[in-house]
C-alpha cells in the first residue's frame, strides 16, 4: 500500500522558518518525481514545486521560489519542504504528492503562522 | 503564467442529475488537464487525466472532454457520494489549479 505521511507542521511565529517532512512507503520512492501543494483555509489548491528523482531538477511556483526549498533523501524515502520568512499568507494545509501520475497524495499537515 | 478559470464555483443538483463543471485556460494547454475530487477533510483524488482518460477505479459516470482552452468534467448521473469539491489542474506549462467547484445535493 502506498503511503505518504507529512509531519512537522504546527504553529509558527511570523518571520520564522519551518521544515516539513513527507515519509513515503509502498512504492519505489527514488523512481518518481515528488511535489508539494498547499491549500489555505477555505481556498483552492496551490502548487508549490516539484523535484526529480536525483534532485538535479527542482521547479517552484515563481512567487514562492525565494522562500521555499524542496529536497529529498532517497535513502530515507523522505521528501522535505524548508519554509522561511513565513507570513500569515502561508497558513495552509501542506500536501506532498507523487508528482508523475499525481495519483498518490498524503493526508496533509497544517501549518499556522501566527503570533 | 497560465490562469485557470473554473465555473461554477458552487453547484446544487439532485441525485440522478447530469452535472457539468468547466475550466477555461488563459492559453492553449493542449490536452494537459486533469480533474480532482476532494471530499471534506481528505486529500485530493485523481478522477480524470489528460482531458478524458478515466483514472483506475473511478466510476464510468465521470467523464472529461475538451481541448485547447476549454474543458469539461461531466457526471452523468449524480450519486450522493459525489458530494465534494472538484478542481481542475493544468500541467502543460507549470501547474495551475482551478479555484474549485463545490457540489452539493439539492
Amino acid at each position: 500500500e502506498v503511503k505518504l505521511v507529512e509531519s512537522g507542521g504546527g504553529l509558527v511565529q511570523p518571520g520564522r522558518s519551518l521544515k516539513l517532512s513527507c515519509a513515503a512507503s509502498g512504492f519505489s520512492f527514488n523512481d518518481y518525481w515528488m511535489g508539494w501543494v498547499r491549500q489555505a483555509p477555505g481556498k483552492g489548491l496551490e502548487w508549490i514545486g516539484e523535484i526529480n528523482q536525483d534532485s538535479s531538477t527542482i521547479n517552484y511556483t515563481p512567487s514562492l521560489k525565494d522562500k521555499f526549498t524542496i529536497s529529498r533523501d532517497n535513502a530515507q524515502n523522505t521528501l522535505y519542504l524548508q519554509m522561511s520568512k513565513l507570513g500569515s499568507e502561508d497558513t495552509a494545509i501542506y500536501y506532498c504528492a507523487e508528482w508523475e501520475t499525481l495519483d498518490y497524495w498524503g493526508q496533509g499537515v497544517m501549518v499556522t503562522v501566527s503570533s | 503564467d497560465i490562469q485557470m478559470t473554473q465555473s461554477p464555483s458552487f453547484l446544487s443538483a439532485s441525485v440522478g442529475d447530469r452535472v457539468t463543471i468547466n475550466c477555461k485556460a488563459s492559453q492553449n494547454i493542449n490536452k494537459y488537464l486533469d480533474w480532482y475530487q476532494q471530499k471534506l477533510g481528505e486529500a485530493p483524488k485523481l478522477l480524470i487525466y489528460n482531458t478524458n482518460s478515466l483514472h483506475t477505479g473511478i466510476p464510468s459516470r465521470f467523464s472529461g472532454s475538451g481541448s485547447g482552452t476549454d474543458f469539461t468534467l461531466t457526471i452523468s448521473s449524480l450519486q450522493p457520494e459525489d458530494v465534494a469539491t472538484y478542481f481542475c489542474l493544468q500541467h502543460n506549462s507549470g501547474y495551475t489549479f482551478g479555484a474549485g467547484t463545490k457540489l452539493e445535493l439539492k
